[in-house]
């Protein structure tokens, strides 16, 4: 079975550009979500779907981050203009309950983001 | 709001021992669920061991074991017989079994493990 699949892996931008990360989640997982890792922390839960719904994203700062995710699949997540506290790791995550029982819940390898 | 708590920013221990992570949780729901995740420098989030609230044996797998103390929302993980490859960052997680926290993982700030030959 695939595992959640993220791009890119790096990237480095300057303050003030755009910037955007792809996941692909599991097949068939039904909830994605979005983490911020900044150094030496643990993730921040930015936004969750259901399906292409949007279940939480009190913590998504809305002023210039965006995400989506079309048909219920792939999902992106956009940063408008970055800013140089946005240098962190950028980490996708799936589950189903149904596929994959209770309470477990699938990372992809993260998106390092540094701006400059 | 939930929040978990690992106070041992760093900890070593000897290939072939035993070590203990430390780590607490406040929350006001019932059931839940308590995870062990481990990251190493590749960044790839690895579920090490799961706990639901609602039982009171204690997680094991293989070499990893859990001491989960429900009164006193202590979660703590046992490695024993460690090996180089443990070495990693390992963060404590909850997650809510219903309500608003429904999915959402709250982690800690993680315990650097070094694992020495």
């Amino acid at each position: 079975e695939a595992g959640v699949a993220q791009s890119p892996r790096y990237k480095i931008i300057e303050k003030r550009q755009s910037v955007a990360f792809w996941c692909n989640p599991i097949s068939g997982h039904a909830t994605l979500y979005w983490y911020q890792q900044i150094l030496g922390q643990g993730p921040k839960l930015l936004i969750q779907f259901q399906n292409n719904g949007v279940v939480d994203d009190s913590q998504l700062p809305k002023d210039r981050f965006s995400a989506e995710r079309l048909k219920g699949v792939d999902s992106t997540l956009k940063i408008q203009p970055a800013k140089l506290e946005d240098s962190a790791v950028y980490l996708c995550a799936s589950s189903s309950p149904r596929l994959a029982g209770e309470g477990w819940q699938f990372f992809g390898p993260g998106t390092r983001l540094t701006v400059l | 709001a939930q929040t978990v708590t690992q106070s041992q920013p760093e900890m070593s221990v000897q290939e072939a021992e035993t070590v203990t992570l430390s780590c607490t949780y406040d929350t006001s729901e019932s059931d839940y669920y308590l995870f062990w995740y481990k990251q190493p420098p590749s960044r790839q989030m690895i579920l090490v061991i799961r706990q639901e609230a609602y039982k009171q044996q204690n997680a094991t797998e293989n070499r990893f074991s859990v001491n989960f103390q429900k009164a006193a929302k202590s979660f703590s993980l046992k490695i024993s017989d460690s090996q180089l490859g443990d070495a990693a960052m390992y963060f404590c997680a909850y997650r809510g079994a219903g309500g608003t926290s429904y999915g959402k993982l709250t982690f800690g700030q993680g315990t650097i493990l070094t694992v020495h030959p």
